[in-house]
């Protein structure tokens, strides 16, 4: 497994302006989760797809934030009208669904910092 | 609702000693739990998990932890630490019932451990 990769590492934009990120997920891995880390906290979990079914959006923070993950592979992120607040490590995480038994595995995550 | 709380932020142990960095959890159901260490700009790695049996679980790195169901607890420990440990340490808990949504993770505050030579 080469891991899960994201895209960009850091993103520096000024407020108002919006945003995108990228997860490429463990190959064949089914479940891609979102997460956000702000500084001095544990992840916060956001949104989650099992293919390309986004199942849970209820946590994402507000209707500023959406995510897509369109042919069940890669996922994006995308932020609109980037507020400071927003500034945070953004995390992807993936698993190949075992119901229960399922591990989740990080990538790198980007960190966004809103001027 | 579940809850995870990590009582200390920082935990300080000089190289070759003993570590212990403390986890209790609240879960409405059975728990699942698990360990994740973060080294800087980095994203979070998988150390070990408690799913059922054992109550100890060995994971990477020489790393274990004890599940205690009577006080609710799951702390990570090592036998002698490295410097190389020193990293920011997530527990997590996973609830089981069925409305938990696509089986996310309640991570806590996360623990800062401190290897001194």
């Amino acid at each position: 497994d080469t891991g899960v990769s994201q895209n960009p590492r850091h993103k520096i934009t000024k407020r108002g302006q919006n945003v995108t990120f990228r997860c490429d997920p463990i190959s064949e891995h089914n479940r891609l989760y979102w997460y956000r880390q702000t500084l001095g906290q544990g992840p916060e979990f956001l949104t989650y797809f099992q293919n390309e079914a986004q199942l849970e959006k209820s946590r994402l923070l507000s209707d500023r934030f959406s995510a897509e993950r369109p042919k069940g592979s890669f996922s994006t992120l995308e932020i609109q009208r980037t507020e400071q607040g927003d500034s945070a490590m953004y995390l992807c995480a993936s698993t190949r669904f075992l119901g229960v038994q399922e591990t989740q595995y990080f990538g790198p995550g980007t960190r966004l910092l809103v001027l | 609702a579940q809850s995870v709380a990590q009582p200390e932020d920082q935990v300080n142990v000089a190289e070759g000693n003993p570590l212990t960095v403390k986890c209790t959890y609240s879960v409405s159901g059975n728990p699942y739990l698990f360990w994740y260490v973060q080294y800087p700009n980095r994203g979070l790695q998988f150390l070990l998990k408690y799913i059922t049996g054992d109550n100890l679980v060995k994971g990477s790195y020489g790393f274990e932890a004890e599940f205690n169901k009577s006080q609710t607890s799951f702390h990570l420990k090592k036998p002698s630490a490295l410097v190389s440990d020193s990293a920011l340490y997530f527990c997590a808990v996973r609830d089981l019932r069925a409305n938990n949504a696509g089986n996310m993770l309640t991570f806590g505050g996360g623990t800062r451990l401190m290897v001194k030579p």
